[in-house]
């Protein structure tokens, strides 16, 4: 069935750092991801996405990366702060067939002061 | 401009009642999406709302139903409930069914007893 999954369930990372997140996807037809930040009692909050098209974007201290060929995605955070501690979701989604985004079970990041 | 609201923020039921819960999308926004997100897991697609007609639905059973209204606000209903029922529901708003980026809301936390 379809799944996005994650390799790490908790990262900690030096405040400063760079964090790196990693997300393998199941479903090649997907076209659309999305990375989401949810921070304790407060629902997802969007943070990055990318179609399919690409293999890149960077944001504001964010980079999506993403490799179809391997179904790999990657959510890169420049010089971590202490209000990235969060849990970090991949969701993936075929908008050519529908709407559903299907989530990751997500990746705890703990940062280290 | 208030984003996505939910009501209540927390609710205890008991096994074999029924809960409905409400949300209010963000101003502008036509389409409201459910999730179900259990502890320690990513949301789960419930279904989504547009034009006051369920467009897409997850794999969840016929207990759970829901409403949109004229003015885009959205109700979930769970009827029979079970002790698997208890989580953070979570409520998302887009435009243009959900190829917009989609707004959370901080969630209805359900306890089944």
């Amino acid at each position: 069935g379809e799944s996005v999954g994650l390799h790490l369930p908790t990262l900690s990372v030096q405040e400063g750092d760079n964090s790196i997140i990693n997300c393998a996807y199941s479903n090649s037809a997907s076209d659309y991801f999305i990375w989401y930040k949810q921070e304790s009692g407060k629902g997802p909050q969007f943070i990055i996405d990318i179609r399919s098209n690409m293999d890149k974007r960077q944001g504001q201290r964010v980079t999506v990366l993403l490799n179809k060929t391997v179904k790999h995605l990657s959510l890169q955070i420049a010089a971590t702060q202490p209000g990235d501690s969060a849990v970090y979701f991949c969701a993936e989604n075929n908008r050519i067939r529908d709407d559903k985004i299907i989530f990751g079970k997500g990746t705890r990041l703990h940062i280290l002061p | 401009d208030a984003g996505v609201t939910q009501s209540p923020t927390h609710l205890i039921k008991t096994r074999g009642q029924q809960v409905t819960l409400r949300c209010s999308p963000k101003s502008g926004h036509d389409t409201v999406s459910w999730y179900q997100q259990a502890l320690g897991q990513g949301p789960q697609f419930i279904f989504q709302y547009y034009e006051e007609e369920e467009r897409q639905r997850g794999n969840f059973p016929d207990r759970f139903s829901g409403h949109q209204f004229p003015n885009y606000s959205s109700e979930l209903n769970v009827n029979a409930l079970l002790l698997g029922d208890s989580a953070l529901y979570l409520c998302a708003s887009s435009l243009d069914r959900g190829h917009d980026e989609q707004y959370f809301g901080p969630g209805t936390r359900l306890t089944v007893t």
